[in-house]
């Protein structure tokens, strides 16, 4: 079926310190990969999207790696700051148009 | 801000009642998706639209019904409401509904079912 599995659920990180979140997706046809950032009270924000003819996209601190043979991507953060504490959640499509997220994980950014 | 609004920002309601809840897409976007979230299951897809057709069903319960409107904007109908009704409600709108295009979510409405 149509699953993305999240590692880790939650996740702290000192300042200036780097953070990375996992994601597993169980079919092969799926080729968009985005990010949400969610802070609390607000809608899902798109950090960074990958698509499946690429392995890794680069946005000033944010990057993300996909390995298409393993069924998995990934989301870096480096040079953490306070304001990175939120949830984030990926999520891919399988084929379709709508979107399977994962169950997200929370960010904790220690100053 | 992602372009995408919807009201009401919050609502209270009894059981058994229905409610509206009102999406308006990104200018130029097309296809709305109605999105519901919850503590214990997470972000799962409900409905898509299309220029004012449906094109694709989720998890959407058969008391909840969807339509967009000639002008795209969207509403999402809930009836006769249950406590388990009670989540957040996102609308994203993406300009055409291509596997690869990207979703802009709205703010949400939380519906508290009481």
């Amino acid at each position: 079926g149509e699953n993305v599995e999240q590692h880790p659920s939650t996740l702290s990180v000192q300042e200036g310190d780097s953070a990375v979140i996992k994601c597993t997706y169980s079919d092969s046809a799926s080729n968009y990969f985005p990010w949400y950032k969610q802070e609390l009270g607000k809608g899902p924000q798109l950090i960074i999207d990958i698509r499946s003819n690429v392995g890794e996209k680069k946005d000033q601190r944010i990057a993300v790696t996909l390995n298409k043979t393993a069924k998995h991507f990934s989301l870096h953060i480096t040079e953490t700051q306070p304001e990175d504490s939120a949830v984030y959640f990926c999520a891919a499509n399988f084929g379709n148009e709508k979107l399977t997220f994962g169950t997200g994980t929370r960010l904790t950014i220690i100053p | 801000d992602s372009g995408v609004t919807q009201t009401p920002k919050h609502l209270i309601t009894a059981t058994g009642q229905r409610v509206t809840l009102r999406c308006s897409p990104r200018s130029g976007d097309l296809s709305v998706y109605w999105y519901q979230q919850s503590l214990d299951q997470g972000l799962q897809f409900l409905i898509q639209y299309y220029n004012g057709e449906e094109r694709a069903k989720g998890n959407i319960l058969e008391r909840f019904s969807a339509q967009q409107f000639p002008d795209l904007h969207s509403e999402l109908n809930l009836s006769s409401l249950e406590l388990g009704d009670s989540a957040l409600y996102f609308c994203a709108s993406s300009v055409v509904p291509q596997h690869t295009d990207t979703q802009y979510f709205g703010p949400g409405t939380r519906l508290t079912v009481l």
